[in-house]
């Protein structure tokens, strides 16, 4: 298996812009995560989906996040519009049994 | 709510040295995981420990898992400079939102 694969690796991208980062997590894999990390605050979990549902969503900064999964293949995290303090390393994980998986990481800055 | 707690958060070390770290948790885990990330990687599985009072090596790493499932240790022997980098532990909760510290910072000096 490829593991959890992100894109872009790198976004650079203007204030008020939308960003869509996208996420294809390991087959079978039945849970899926996104988190943010930043020097500031470590890693901190966005939002996470269970079978294809979100369970739980009380780390998404506000309402200009949103995520998606609309198959057990894909999952997509939206910034709109983007700030510059929304700048940081993106990160998607998959898990299996509880163990997450996690892919490279998007590192997006907001000029 | 749960929270996971690492120490040292930094460690500066000779090549050689043998490190250990820690976490600990006001709560009970039933699995606990140790992370380790390289600069500009994502966090990469090191060990994955299942029970109470497990030992588990992977190389020169050994990790343990606290009698009372709220704590475990990470060591890491004959340090190398490829050991640099944030070492994370993690648990997973009953619902499956998986928990992680905030990290420790190895860094090895020349």
């Amino acid at each position: 298996d490829a593991g959890v694969i992100q894109s872009p690796r790198h976004e650079v991208t203007e204030m008020g812009q939308e960003v869509t980062l996208r996420c294809k997590p390991i087959s079978g894999h039945n849970s899926l995560f996104w988190y943010r990390q930043t020097m500031m605050r470590g890693l901190e979990l966005l939002i996470y989906f269970n079978n294809n549902v979100p369970i739980d969503d009380s780390g998404m900064p506000e309402d200009r996040f949103s995520a998606k999964m609309p198959n057990a293949s894909f999952s997509t995290l939206k910034i709109q519009p983007s700030e510059p303090r929304d700048s940081a390393v993106y990160f998607c994980a998959s898990s299996f049994n509880r163990v997450a998986f996690f892919g490279q990481g998007t590192r997006l800055t907001v000029v | 709510g749960q929270q996971l707690n690492q120490s040292p958060q930094s460690m500066f070390i000779q090549e050689g040295e043998d490190v250990s770290m820690n976490c600990t948790s006001s709560s009970i885990f039933n699995t606990w995981l140790w992370y380790k990330q390289d600069p500009g990687e994502g966090p990469v599985l090191l060990i994955a420990l299942y029970k109470a009072g497990e030992l588990t090596s992977n190389g020169r790493l050994t990790a343990q898992f606290g009698i009372t499932r709220k704590d475990s240790f990470l060591n890491i022997s004959a340090s190398i400079p490829s050991d640099v980098g944030i070492y994370f532990c993690a648990g997973p909760r009953w619902d499956d939102k998986i928990i992680f510290g905030k990290g420790t910072r190895l860094h090895i000096l020349p």
